[in-house]
């Protein structure tokens, strides 16, 4: 199985910032990179997929970038509606999808 | 809009069974594969198991073959989870989730998910 890690694992940024989170794969999932926002008592939400692409309608301060095994996810400039945790996944390989552990993106 | 509704979760004893269900609605639902995904309390998010578009393909996690079975009915627009011997670390959050294309697999990622249905396995 493909094995995903995220640093950090909790983020303490103020509005405004430039945050960054990285993703890493056991081994290399060229581009098959999805990243997700979650907010507490609500679903995911699809921000990033193949690595780099912005889904419909995300804004776009939020950006993806990586191949092989090593992806980050930037936001440019925080924005309040921001504070959430984010998981990136890997669909290179179905047996079976795995998730990142998540990062907690909280207020400073 | 696209909706996906989840329903069934509840109390049940280790052993026991549940059947999970997801309403679809604001798109062609036969047009794409479906997943399952859960979220233990607390903690991050599991794959669990996921069909194509006509329920042709299913593929599950390692930790729940031979007990879970996924199906749908695409008449109803509506995908199933059939929980059989269930343990007390199946407790979680189900999500079903829709896949970007007409299997679940390799190359395809979920587009769109529901808020979950809560299941509690415990004496």
């Amino acid at each position: 199985d493909i094995q995903m890690t995220q640093s950090p694992s909790t983020l303490s940024a103020s509005v405004g910032d430039r945050v960054t989170i990285t993703c890493r794969a056991s081994q290399s999932i060229s581009s098959w990179l999805a990243w997700y926002q979650q907010k507490p008592g609500k679903a995911p939400k699809l921000l990033i997929y193949k690595a780099s692409s912005l889904e419909s309608g995300v804004p776009s301060r939020f950006s993806g970038s990586g191949s092989g095994t090593e992806f980050t996810l930037t936001i440019s400039s925080l924005q309040p509606d921001d504070f959430a945790t984010y998981y990136c996944q890997q669909y290179n390989s179905y047996s079976p999808f795995t998730f990142g552990p998540g990062t907690k993106v909280d207020i400073k | 809009e696209v909706q996906l509704v989840e329903s069934g979760g509840g109390v049940v004893r280790p052993g026991g069974s549940l059947r999970l269900s997801c309403a679809a609605s604001g798109f062609t639902f036969d047009d794409y594969g479906m997943s399952w995904v859960r979220q233990a309390p607390g903690k991050g998010l599991e794959w669990v198991s996921g069909i194509n578009w006509n329920g042709g393909s299913t593929g599950y996690a390692d930790s729940v073959k031979g007990r879970f079975t996924i199906s749908r009915d695409n008449a109803k627009n509506s995908l199933y989870l059939q929980m059989n011997s269930l343990r007390a670390e199946d407790t979680a959050l189900y999500h079903c989730a829709r896949s970007n294309a007409h299997y679940y697999g390799s190359g395809s990622y979920n587009s769109y998910w529901g808020q979950g249905t809560l299941v509690t396995v415990s004496s």
